[in-house]
């Protein structure tokens, strides 16, 4: 199955702004939308957002989600420490019906 | 408090069973549907499977699609996988998670490692 495509690895400098791209098509990301989730090392994920804008009661403000078209955008903005970690988008692919996630993004703050 | 425990992971040999449990609590886990992915060692996380809240729909990944089935007992708040013919490539820790907003919940994982 097709999954959604991450760059696998963004570097930023502390306090600094974020941005996690997942590119899909119309019939994932395009037409139900992405969640993203985070994946500290050696945990299990944590879920971000949801429906590309929507975040969990208890997560930072300082995680947002977008969408543009067929891309779903993280952007983490006042970079701490404890930010460092694997982040993974995922959609609802209508025509597969099957849930497709991306192959992660490993975000290192500087 | 949503409270999910994987259990029944273990080393099998290719073309061996396992069953994986769920235990959920906390939360009206009859209400809920749930996933389960799993994780192969160094590797990102890929979905494996889907059953809505009553259990009526279930949909698949295409690798385990015929030999994975997903199942849940409501009355003891435990979603289940039945893995067949496992191959090397389902090594894995495989996790549960709640489906409310989307993968809202999850477990700690089970480590499942098929090996001859």
């Amino acid at each position: 199955q097709a999954g959604l495509t991450q760059p696998p690895s963004v570097s930023k400098d502390l306090r600094q702004i974020a941005t996690v791209t997942c590119a899909g098509n119309r019939d994932n990301v395009g037409n139900q939308g992405a969640a993203w989730l985070q994946q500290h090392q050696g945990h299990p994920p944590k879920l971000l957002s949801y429906r590309n804008t929507n975040r969990p009661s208890g997560i930072s403000e300082r995680f947002s989600a977008s969408r543009s078209g067929n891309t779903a955008s993280l952007t983490i903005t006042g970079l701490q420490p404890e930010d460092e970690a694997d982040y993974y988008c995922a959609a609802w692919d209508i025509s597969l019906s099957a849930w497709v996630f991306g192959g992660g993004t490993k975000l290192t703050v500087l | 408090q949503v409270h999910l425990v994987e259990s029944g992971g273990g080393v099998v040999r290719p073309g061996g069973s396992l069953r994986l449990s769920c235990a959920a609590s906390g939360f009206a886990f009859r209400n809920y549907a749930m996933h389960w992915v799993r994780q192969a060692p160094g590797m990102g996380l890929e979905w494996v499977s889907f059953v809505s809240y009553d259990g009526s729909h279930k949909f698949y990944a295409d690798p385990v699609r015929g030999r994975f089935t997903i199942s849940r007992d409501n009355s003891k708040n435990t979603l289940y996988l039945q893995m067949n013919s496992l191959r090397a490539e389902d090594t894995a820790v495989y996790y549960c998670a709640q489906e409310h907003d989307s993968f809202d919940m999850w477990g700690q994982g089970t480590m499942v490692t098929v090996s001859s």
